[in-house]
């Protein structure tokens, strides 16, 4: 059974950073890409981040880009994002996602809270 | 960017309705298209890919057709656990995007 347990929530003043995790089970976790999709309190679903699953390369929304590092430790079959330069709108559930074999999302984790206040 | 609109936003109808949901894309993404449900408190669950493709184990009641730049989202007959918010996602390019969202309300 494939199955993603983030990890990592917290309270984080503006400005602050965290670093979030995602362990994988039930699968070949180096074979696959892997994605972060948040979702802020009330609203719909953004995509934040993805890396490859054979070619180490990483995308990033706009929204992020420059702030929000994703990383992955295939020996651990964990996925990272580090959250950096933390603003109020950054405010959401952070899931992660596997991503089939043409980019849609099959299994998501069930999701970790960040919330950014001062 | 590819930008992706749904409609409408909210939806309300009653049990054994037939419902459709929109999905329009900015530009041409051919078939790549999914439709997840979510449910309050939960994570989306993908039901669709590739346009018309249905999930193992996703109710047959629920389909999914179009291309290019108009998608649709159909529940044939509605029923009380279809009560969630739908998203539809491109995955053309690495740089997904999804719509905003249907919330579909039982009357």
């Amino acid at each position: 059974e494939v199955q993603l347990v983030e990890s990592g929530r917290g309270l984080v003043r503006p400005g602050g950073s965290l670093r979030l995790s995602c362990a994988g089970s039930g699968f070949t976790f180096s074979s696959y890409a892997m994605s972060w999709v948040r979702q802020p309190p009330g609203e719909g679903l953004e995509w934040v981040s993805t890396f490859s699953g054979s070619a180490d390369t990483t995308y990033y929304a706009d929204s992020v880009k420059g702030r929000f590092t994703i990383s992955r430790d295939n020996s651990k079959n964990t996925l990272y994002l580090q959250v950096s330069s933390l603003r109020a709108e950054d405010t959401a559930v952070y899931y992660c996602a596997r991503v089939a074999a043409h980019g849609y999302f099959d299994f998501w984790g069930q999701g970790v809270l960040v919330t950014v206040s001062s | 960017d590819i930008q992706m609109t749904q409609s409408p936003s909210t939806l309300s109808a009653s049990v054994g309705d037939r419902v459709t949901i929109t999905c329009r894309a900015s530009e041409s993404i051919g078939v790549w298209l999914a439709w997840y449900q979510q449910k309050p408190g939960k994570a989306p669950k993908l039901l669709i890919s590739k346009a018309s493709n249905l999930e193992t184990g996703v109710p047959s009641r629920f389909s999914g057709s179009g291309s290019g730049t108009e998608f649709t989202l159909t529940i044939s007959s509605l029923q009380p656990d279809d009560l969630a918010t739908y998203y539809c996602q491109h995955y053309v390019t690495y740089f997904y995007s999804f719509g905003q969202g249907t919330k579909l309300e039982i009357k």
